[in-house]
């Protein structure tokens, strides 16, 4: 089946510095979501996103974070002001009616 | 509120041996649970949704509505079953997916 793409693998930023994480799903699948996973912890959900706007998210995703789908096909998740606490695996995911295809991640070290 | 619990961080067994990765939820409605496992150096990918009902790779997993769980069984563990495993839980079709805190299942030869 297709695969959900991410890019960059890796990213490293200083705290304080602005972060967009690209994920790159099937240009007509309308489900999208990020998840993250702080290292030795639990995957946790983000934000989903259905039909270009936002339709739940938790509270991890406070002012700080934004999603976008700019061109109808990349999916970005944008971290303004990064925290060392934001530190993570970000997961983007696409969702159909059986299952929730991930991407292989980015891992972002704040520094 | 939705939770997932895996009570078993890590798990190990030797290869042949029946394994059984647990997994209880809290959720007030219907939900689907699903377990995902994630190979070394691989992304997340489903194993078992509950609603199939399928075993795949020799895993099984019963909802058990009485005692809120899902556990994963496999009756003789490879050892390339070698992995993290994630219980999962959504309420809705396209609703987010509550993940437990995984357990390493590591199968020695």
């Amino acid at each position: 089946e297709p695969e959900v793409t991410q890019t960059p693998s890796h990213q490293v930023t200083q705290m304080g510095q602005e972060v967009i994480l690209r994920c790159v799903p099937i240009s007509n699948h309308l489900y999208f979501y990020w998840y993250r996973q702080i290292l030795g912890q639990k995957v946790e959900f983000l934000v989903s996103f259905y039909n270009n706007e936002i339709s739940e998210k938790s509270e991890i995703f406070d002012d700080q974070f934004s999603v976008e789908r700019p061109d109808g096909s990349n999916f970005t998740l944008k971290i303004r002001s990064t925290k060392l606490e934001d530190s993570a695996m970000y997961f983007c995911a696409r969702r159909t009616v059986e299952k929730l295809f991930f991407g292989s991640g980015t891992q972002l070290s704040v520094l | 509120a939705q939770r997932v619990t895996q009570p078993e961080k890590l798990l190990s067994v030797f290869k042949g041996a029946p394994v059984e990765l647990k997994c209880n939820y809290s959720y007030s409605g219907s939900p689907e649970l699903f377990w995902y496992v994630q190979y070394s150096r691989q992304r997340l990918q489903l194993l078992l949704r509950h609603i199939s009902r399928e075993s795949i790779k020799g895993f099984t997993a019963d909802l058990n509505k009485g005692e809120t769980s899902f556990h994963l069984k496999k009756p003789f563990a490879q050892e390339e079953d070698s992995a993290m495993y994630y219980c999962a839980l959504t309420s809705t079709s396209y609703g987010k997916l509550t993940f437990g805190q995984g357990t390493i299942l590591t199968v020695h030869p």
